[in-house]
């Protein structure tokens, strides 16, 4: 069974462009959570939806806004992006059918702003 | 923040057995203990996690002291490419609650 695959794998962008990442689940997999990865700040949960509704949400900006799609793919898409939005940005799918979610990484995009 | 604390670094021969720890001594009845680890750039990567039993797969094992206040991730004979960054990670176990990740301790494999 495929991975979670995340799109682009890497990206540049200028201050006050926005940018749209995408991820793709595991077969099956109904919920995606997104984090961000920074040196400073660490691994910090972002969002997560679940059938086609954000479910949880980290203390983020307004600016950091995701949705999924019927078919549990799901992207997430930063405006007017800032130099401290530069980090590796990780999708995180689980089944949701059970109690117990153990959450299966991407291998993340890594978004650099200049 | 994380409700977990582990070393900031630790060094293991290949072949070896590396054993990390986890302090996790305000763990709640219903969390459970997962662990993950992050090679290079890559995206985190899940190992094992367990409630109060130990749990063994073919990655690695998880010891969880009886008064689950600290564990043990186990990888029994340690390789090159299990050197990463290892998280434990302390997590309600009902409903699909959010990863907190802590600094995670950095496993250096030495040959």
């Amino acid at each position: 069974k495929a991975g979670v695959t995340q799109t682009p794998r890497y990206l540049i962008k200028t201050r006050g462009q926005q940018v749209t990442l995408s991820c793709s689940p595991i077969s099956g997999h109904r919920s995606v959570s997104w984090y961000q990865q920074t040196p400073g700040q660490g691994l910090q949960f972002l969002f997560e939806y679940f059938s086609e509704t954000q479910r949880n949400k980290g203390n983020f900006p307004g600016r950091f806004s995701g949705r999924q799609f019927s078919n549990s793919r799901s992207e997430m898409n930063v405006s007017t992006l800032e130099l401290g939005d530069s980090a590796l940005y990780l999708c995180a799918s689980s089944l949701a059918q059970t109690h117990q979610e153990t959450q299966y990484f991407g291998p993340g995009t890594r978004l650099l702003v200049l | 923040d994380a409700k977990t604390t582990q070393p900031t670094s630790m060094d293991c021969a290949e072949g070896r057995a590396a054993n990390l720890p986890c302090n996790h001594s305000t763990i709640s009845g219903n969390e459970y203990v997962y662990w993950y680890r992050q090679i290079h750039s890559q995206g985190p990567q899940y190992i094992i996690h367990g409630l109060k039993n130990n749990e063994t797969n073919e990655m690695a094992s998880l010891i969880i002291t009886e008064d689950r206040k600290s564990s043990t991730l186990i990888l029994p004979h340690a390789t090159l490419r299990d050197t990463a960054v290892y998280y434990c990670i302390v997590r309600v176990g009902a409903g699909n609650t959010p990863l907190v990740f802590g600094k995670g301790t950095r496993l250096s494999v030495i040959a």
